[in-house]
């Protein structure tokens, strides 16, 4: 159980456009799922936490603006990368925390989406 | 701040022999956890420890917790070529919802 799906694994863009990467939870309802940016052989960094329902709550230094996400039901989270540039390449990851677990239980990753911009 | 600080950054050991990788943090936790990442894919979680326990085990998996000394070492017996991967912990206060992660250590277990 608790399993999270992300969309698409991988995806390559011009310039310019805009990616639109999907984090489901497929077995569980998740109120609260996070985003994160990886750069090669580094750890996780955290960019927003999405609520369902209601507004994300970004990280200092993500712009809301360039990282658009949308949580409109309990078990989808978007995250859309608007005019993307070559510096928005890396690799993005999603996790969703259980609706019904608390704030200290484990949470379940996605297996991440590999963004190039070229 | 970064909460977890992992050492080694990378470990290469031959299959039989034990890992072991150590995380430091700097705040009062809730508890600490350990996640593992294959190449290329998301983390899969593999153990908690809560900030009253010490010691935990879930098969070839020792993770201890100091908490006077803000580290945790997790301990991997009887390593596998499978096992290579990369292996973070992860910090949660008794106030927020996140998890902060540390850089991470990177596994290899040579055949």
């Amino acid at each position: 159980g608790a399993v999270v799906s992300q969309h698409p694994s991988w995806v390559i863009c011009k310039s310019g456009t805009s990616v639109k990467i999907e984090c489901r939870s497929l077995d569980f309802q998740a109120t609260t799922m996070f985003w994160y940016r990886q750069f090669p052989k580094q750890s996780l960094m955290l960019m927003a936490t999405s609520n369902e329902g209601s507004k994300a709550t970004y990280e200092q230094g993500v712009e809301k603006d360039k990282f658009l996400i949308n949580h409109a039901s309990l078990t989808l989270s978007t995250l859309t990368v608007t005019s993307a540039h070559p510096e928005d390449s890396s690799f993005y990851i999603c996790s969703a925390r259980a609706s019904k677990s608390s704030y200290n239980s484990p949470l379940h990753f996605g297996n991440g989406t590999r963004l190039t911009v070229t | 701040s970064q909460q977890g600080e992992e050492d080694p950054q990378a470990l290469s050991i031959q299959e039989g022999e034990n890992a072991t990788m150590n995380c430091s943090y700097k705040t009062s936790i809730n508890n600490l956890q350990w996640y593992r990442q294959n190449s290329g894919r998301g983390l899969v979680h593999l153990i908690l420890i809560r900030s009253n326990e010490r010691e935990k085990h879930s098969g070839r998996l020792r993770v201890t917790l100091d908490t006077s000394k803000k580290s945790s070492s997790l301990l991997i017996t009887a390593s596998r070529a499978a096992d290579t991967a990369s292996y973070f912990c992860a910090t949660k206060d008794n106030y927020g919802q996140n998890f902060v992660f540390g850089p991470g250590t990177r596994l290899s277990v040579l055949p």
